[in-house]
């Protein structure tokens, strides 16, 4: 069936480090691509997406390519900020359904 | 305007009780989801209702039930609840009739602790 595996965390990065959080699928057809976010306390939001091969989303300095021949949406940004640690949710859109990987959790210091 | 709004926010209940959500979609949106998150997991499918009726259901037990209202919005129900049903439930609404099939809105959920 559709699934989606992401690195596992907790990830702990300096301020203004690099970050990749990895993201690989498996999938029937042709599935559309997202990243989501949870900040403490709250639901998931949209970070961003991508709906075709080779497509890239970006969003607030993420970005993320969907890889066809790697079955693969990796997280990425080149300079973290406290204000982005919170839980990163790799998703896949198969029909109507969201499949969700296991979310890793970003932690960045000062 | 408001967003995806779920009630109650928190809920405490004993096994073998019964448990009722409630979800109102994003003004417009006809379609919503319900997700079960465990802690530590991510968010898996439970049911998607779309005018009224189910349009998807995933791997949960018949104690699982859900409908959606006239004005859209959604209750899910479960009884018989088990220690296992303690987590974060989310509702997301979409609107599915613009082609807004994959712009998801989850509101910030339920969390149900089972005792």
């Amino acid at each position: 069936g559709d699934s989606v595996t992401q690195m596992e965390g907790p990830v702990t990065l300096s301020e203004e480090a690099f970050l990749t959080i990895n993201c690989t699928y498996t999938a029937t057809g042709y599935p559309s691509l997202f990243w989501y976010v949870q900040y403490p306390g709250e639901g998931l939001q949209l970070l961003l997406k991508a709906t075709k091969a080779d497509d890239k989303g970006s969003n607030k300095g993420f970005e993320a390519t969907y890889r066809k021949e790697t079955t693969s949406f990796h997280l990425e940004k080149g300079s973290v900020q406290v204000s982005d640690s919170a839980v990163y949710f790799c998703a896949l859109l198969s029909g109507n359904q969201f499949y969700f990987g296991t979310g890793t959790s970003l932690t960045v210091i000062p | 305007d408001a967003g995806v709004t779920q009630s109650p926010t928190h809920l405490i209940k004993t096994r073998g009780q019964q448990v009722t959500l409630r979800c109102s979609p994003i003004s417009g949106h006809k379609s919503v989801s319900w997700y079960q998150q465990v802690l530590g997991q991510g968010p898996q499918f439970i049911f998607q209702y779309y005018e009224k009726e189910e349009r998807g259901r995933g791997n949960f037990p018949d104690r699982f039930s859900a409908r959606q209202f006239p004005n859209y919005s959604s209750e899910l129900n479960v009884n018989a609840l088990l220690l296992g049903d303690s987590a974060l439930y989310l509702c997301a609404s979409s609107s599915l009739n613009q082609g807004g099939r994959e712009k998801l809105f989850f509101g910030s959920g339920t969390q149900l602790s089972v005792l």
